[in-house]
């Protein structure tokens, strides 16, 4: 099983470009998450959403949108990249909320420059 | 306001001894508690959770967690550390969202 599948991997955007981090999950959860995690700071909460076709903000939404047209996938949306939003950014999924751990993807790692 | 707290960024232990990495909580109620591993270049992993009933709570590669309600604290453990669980931890508390911890970074010396 593929699990959650994130990409790219890696990618360098100038300040003011625009991209979409891709995350799908072949495991039918419901819940599905976005975070960043920076340097000895942990992860913040991004955006999540319980389903398809909703979406709510967590810890750190500005400068970042998200759509769930599908259960399966759940893309982030930098509109204008700014060096602030370098980081590692994590998808995870779940199957419900509560007691049911995440399952993370392996990360995009973007720098802005 | 809900929170968790890794009071040490790094934990240092000699191979064959046991390791503790330490976990506290502030929550408003009862919450989930977990924790996962980080390997370079990889998205976290689970480890273990504590949901409900005994306070020993015992998960993947040996791992095991003490659940303490009085001191609201979740600290792992492990009772013989290999140099292949040096890695970081990070612990969680999911109440209503997850809350994760700072990250522990453990090194395990040969």
């Amino acid at each position: 099983n593929a699990g959650v599948t994130q990409t790219p991997k890696f990618r360098i955007l100038k300040i003011g470009q625009s991209m979409t981090l891709q995350c799908t999950q072949d495991m039918n959860h419901n819940y599905m998450y976005w975070y960043r995690q920076d340097p000895g700071m942990g992860l913040k909460l991004i955006y999540y959403s319980v389903g398809a076709g909703i979406t709510d903000k967590g810890e750190v939404p500005n400068g970042y949108n998200v759509s769930r047209s599908t259960t399966e996938d759940f893309p982030l949306r930098l509109e204008l990249a700014a060096p602030s939003q370098t980081s590692v950014y994590f998808c995870a999924s779940t199957d419900q909320g509560g007691n049911q751990p995440q399952h993370f993807g392996d990360g995009t790692r973007l720098s802005i420059l | 306001a809900q929170s968790v707290a890794q009071p040490e960024d790094q934990v240092n232990v000699a191979e064959g001894n046991p390791l503790t990495v330490k976990c506290t909580y502030s929550v408003s109620g009862n919450p989930y508690l977990f924790w996962y591993v980080q390997y370079p270049n990889r998205g976290l992993q689970f480890l273990l959770k504590y949901i409900t009933g005994d306070n020993l709570v015992k998960g993947s590669y040996g791992f095991e967690a003490e659940f303490n309600k009085s001191q609201t604290s979740f600290h792992l453990k492990k009772p013989s550390a290999l140099v292949s669980d040096s890695a970081l931890y990070f612990c969680a508390v999911d109440f209503n969202k997850f809350y994760f911890g700072s990250g522990t970074k453990l090194n395990v010396k040969p």
